[in-house]
């Protein structure tokens, strides 16, 4: 089974500053996918990353796939309370069928 | 409205008393799987199944079973729970096949305590 790393697991920063989470593999993954999971609820699709050193935003979310399609990082600018939640990445093995789950990053922004 | 529904929220139950988790998608999604979460181990995929009569073991399939008799519905089996599988469970569905980089629904969680 691959496995995907993420740092850090805990992240606990003000309202306003910005952060970065990495997702990391010594595989090569066809795509990669970050969700984000609110308490009580099941994790969501925030992004898609298919190509080697894609880059994607979603307002304050930038989102960006390695060259050798083995790692991820997800930044946010100006973190606002509504961000607060456990971001997980996802990797589709090119060989197999299951998409692999990172263990998460927790994020918790304070006003 | 597209999702998935899992039945029920909350369980509690003794240990060894049979029980069922429904799982139901209305996507018209061919793959279907099962995972649970607990602290600091993240998100373990237990079965999943690639399309009706078809399902293929996890990470942790121990003590549990599935089964897929029709392409929306999988649900998750565990014959004689123990309290090592208190946990919270999350039913998934995606498309697969040609388009391969689909997004994966979840459904809101069962949080499942055996005592």
């Amino acid at each position: 089974t691959q496995l995907l790393e993420q740092s850090p697991q805990f992240l606990s920063i003000q309202e306003g500053e910005n952060l970065t989470v990495y997702c990391n593999s010594s595989s090569v993954f066809s795509s990669l996918q970050w969700y984000r999971q609110e308490p009580g609820e099941g994790p969501v699709l925030l992004v898609t990353v298919v190509t080697g050193g894609e880059v994607k935003k979603l307002k304050r979310l930038t989102f960006q796939f390695g060259d050798a399609r083995k790692d991820s990082s997800l930044h946010i600018t100006a973190a606002q309370p509504g961000d607060t939640g456990l971001y997980l990445c996802a990797g589709e093995d090119p060989g197999n069928t299951p998409l692999v789950f990172g263990k998460g990053t927790r994020l918790s922004v304070i006003a | 409205e597209a999702q998935v529904t899992q039945n029920p929220r909350y369980l509690i139950t003794v240990t060894g008393k049979k029980l069922t988790v429904t799982c139901s998608q209305n996507m018209n999604h061919e793959y279907m799987s099962w995972y649970r979460q607990d602290p600091g181990l993240g998100l373990r995929q237990i079965y999943y199944s690639m399309n009706v009569e078809v399902t293929d073991k996890g990470d942790v399939p121990e003590g549990y079973k599935v089964s897929r008799k029709e392409k929306r519905n999988f649900p998750l089996i565990l014959e004689s729970p123990s309290p090592n599988q208190t946990s919270l469970y999350f039913c998934a569905s995606s498309l697969y096949g040609v388009v391969r980089y689909t997004e994966a629904f979840f459904g809101q969680g069962t949080r499942l305590t055996v005592v």
